[in-house]
C-alpha cells in the first residue's frame, strides 16, 4: 500500500513568487491535514480537510496560504506571494478514523520550502 | 490549552546503553499522548500512544512510555538503544474533541555513538 506522497520534495523560489505544493494521500483516508515546520521551530498545524471540505483551518498563518482537496482525493498548498518567513518543511498527513479523533495519523516526508 | 514540552533538544548515547527520552505535557482534558519519530529523510512515524488504558505503554522497536499524571510526564524508554534508533522523536498530545490537530514539542535529537 503506497504511503502518504509529497511532491516536490524541495523547492526553491525568491521572494514573491507563488509555490504549489501538492499530496496525495492513503487511498480510502477521509481526513487530510497539513502541518509546518519553521527552522528551529516545533511542527505546527495548519489545517485539517475531511473528505473536500476544510473541517478546521485555525492554524493557516495568513491569507497568502491556500489550501484545496477538489474531489476529496489530492490536496494542494498554494503559497502566494511567498515570504521568506514561509521558509520550512511542509507536511502532509492522513487517517481514516472519524475525523482524526484517534490522532493516529500517517505523514509524507515533506516538501522542503527555500524562500530566497 | 493543551502542550507539551520536551526536556532535551538532544541526548546522546551509546549503542547498548538505555534511552531516556523526556515530555512533560499540560492539558485541561484527560489528554491522549503519543510520541512519532522522525528518521533522516523519512515521514513522521507513530511510536506509540497513551489514550487512558494501562498507563505503560509500550510501542514498536522496544520502546515504551510511562503515563504518570502526578507528574506530567510522558517520557520515552527504550533498555538498550541501537545504531537505527539515531533519529528525531517527537512527544505529541492532542485534547479532547481536537480531531487531527496534533500539538508537537519541539522534539529530541537522539544520537547513538557505536
Amino acid at each position: 500500500e503506497a504511503g502518504v506522497t509529497q511532491f516536490p520534495s524541495h523547492s526553491v523560489i525568491e521572494k514573491g513568487q507563488t509555490v504549489t505544493l501538492r499530496c496525495d494521500p492513503i487511498s480510502g483516508h477521509d481526513n487530510l491535514y497539513w502541518y509546518r515546520r519553521v527552522m528551529g521551530k516545533e511542527i505546527k498545524f495548519l489545517l485539517h480537510f475531511v473528505k473536500e471540505s476544510k473541517q478546521d483551518e485555525s492554524g493557516m498563518p495568513n491569507n497568502r496560504f491556500l489550501a484545496e482537496r477538489t474531489g476529496g482525493t489530492y490536496s494542494t498548498l498554494k503559497v502566494q506571494p511567498a515570504e521568506l518567513e514561509d521558509s520550512g518543511v511542509y507536511f502532509c498527513a492522513s487517517s481514516q478514523d472519524y475525523r482524526g479523533r484517534t490522532g493516529e495519523l500517517f505523514f509524507g516526508e515533506g516538501s522542503r520550502l527555500t524562500v530566497l | 490549552a493543551q502542550s507539551v514540552t520536551q526536556l532535551d533538544s538532544h541526548v546522546s548515547v551509546s549503542e547498548g546503553t538505555p534511552v531516556l527520552l523526556r515530555c512533560n505535557y499540560s492539558s485541561s482534558y484527560s489528554p491522549s499522548l503519543f510520541w512519532y519519530v522522525q528518521h533522516p529523510n523519512k515521514g513522521l512515524q507513530l511510536l506509540l500512544k497513551y489514550t487512558s488504558a494501562a498507563t505503560l505503554v509500550k510501542g514498536i522497536n522496544g520502546f515504551e512510555a510511562e503515563f504518570k499524571k502526578s507528574e506530567t510526564s510522558f517520557h520515552l524508554t527504550k533498555p538498550s538503544a541501537h545504531m537505527s534508533d539515531a533519529a528525531e522523536y517527537f512527544c505529541v498530545v492532542i485534547g479532547a474533541y481536537q480531531g487531527g490537530k496534533l500539538i508537537f514539542g519541539q522534539g529530541t535529537e537522539l544520537s547513538v555513538k557505536p
